[in-house]
């Protein structure tokens, strides 16, 4: 099974919006409301950010926010700030009772 | 806190074996599914494995099924990743990750920082 497709990289200026999209297929991101979002600043361990496609965890800023449309999740930051700066993955539950994560999305903070 | 501390990562020749063991903290272990999640070099994460809170299901990746073996020690608080048949394309960076709930591996709350495993001869 092929990973989620994410863009390689995204930017943005402090204070601004972006968006990251997660594209799968009917037999994941389409078939269940089972998508998380994982920060990763390389060399750390990965930070859950949004789970079931909307949700935040305690004490993650509200500024992240998830959403889902057909076969496609997104993240957006809104408020861009220099400690967002760092790797993020989609990832979804699938029909194969397996989990599968996206290829990964560079942000960088101009 | 929660804490999850990884061991057991190094260099090992292709078609060799290693086993990963994963400390965790902070929380009751038994009632959690706990995964493994690798990072190749370079590349995204990628799922291995997972086991549900009492150890009585496990689950595979295509990738290493039939190769790797996941199990947990309740008693311990310590979850175990059996590696056989070791091939180069399973160096990387691998994370112990909780589950959320006694079945949970569709969301991973918390994560190790990893350990490096080398497979070249």
């Amino acid at each position: 099974q092929s990973a989620l497709t994410q863009p390689a990289s995204v930017s943005g200026s402090p204070g601004q919006s972006i968006t990251i999209s997660c594209t799968g297929t009917s037999s994941d991101v389409g078939r269940y409301g089972y998508v998380s979002w994982y920060q990763h600043h390389p060399g750390k361990a990965p930070k859950l950010m949004i789970y079931d496609v909307t949700n935040r965890p305690s004490g993650v800023s509200d500024r992240f926010s998830g959403s889902k449309s057909g076969n496609t999740a997104s993240l957006t930051i809104s408020g861009l700030q220099a400690e967002d700066e760092a790797d993020y993955y989609c990832s979804s539950y699938t029909t194969s009772t397996t989990v599968i994560f996206g290829g990964g999305t560079k942000l960088t903070v101009l | 806190e929660v804490q999850l501390l990884e061991s057991g990562g190094g260099v090992v020749q292709p078609g060799g074996s290693l086993r990963l063991s994963c400390a965790a903290s902070g929380f009751i272990f038994s009632s959690y599914a706990m995964s493994w999640v690798r990072q190749a070099p370079g590349k995204g994460l990628e799922w291995v494995s997972a086991i549900t809170a009492g150890g009585g299901t496990t689950y595979y990746a295509d990738s290493v099924k039939g190769r790797f073996t996941i199990s947990r020690d309740n008693s311990e608080n310590t979850q175990y990743l059996q590696m056989n048949s070791l091939r180069a394309e399973d160096t990387a960076v691998y994370y112990c990750a909780k589950g959320v709930g006694a079945t949970g591996k569709k969301t991973l709350d918390y994560w190790g920082q990893g350990t490096l495993v080398t497979v070249s001869s």
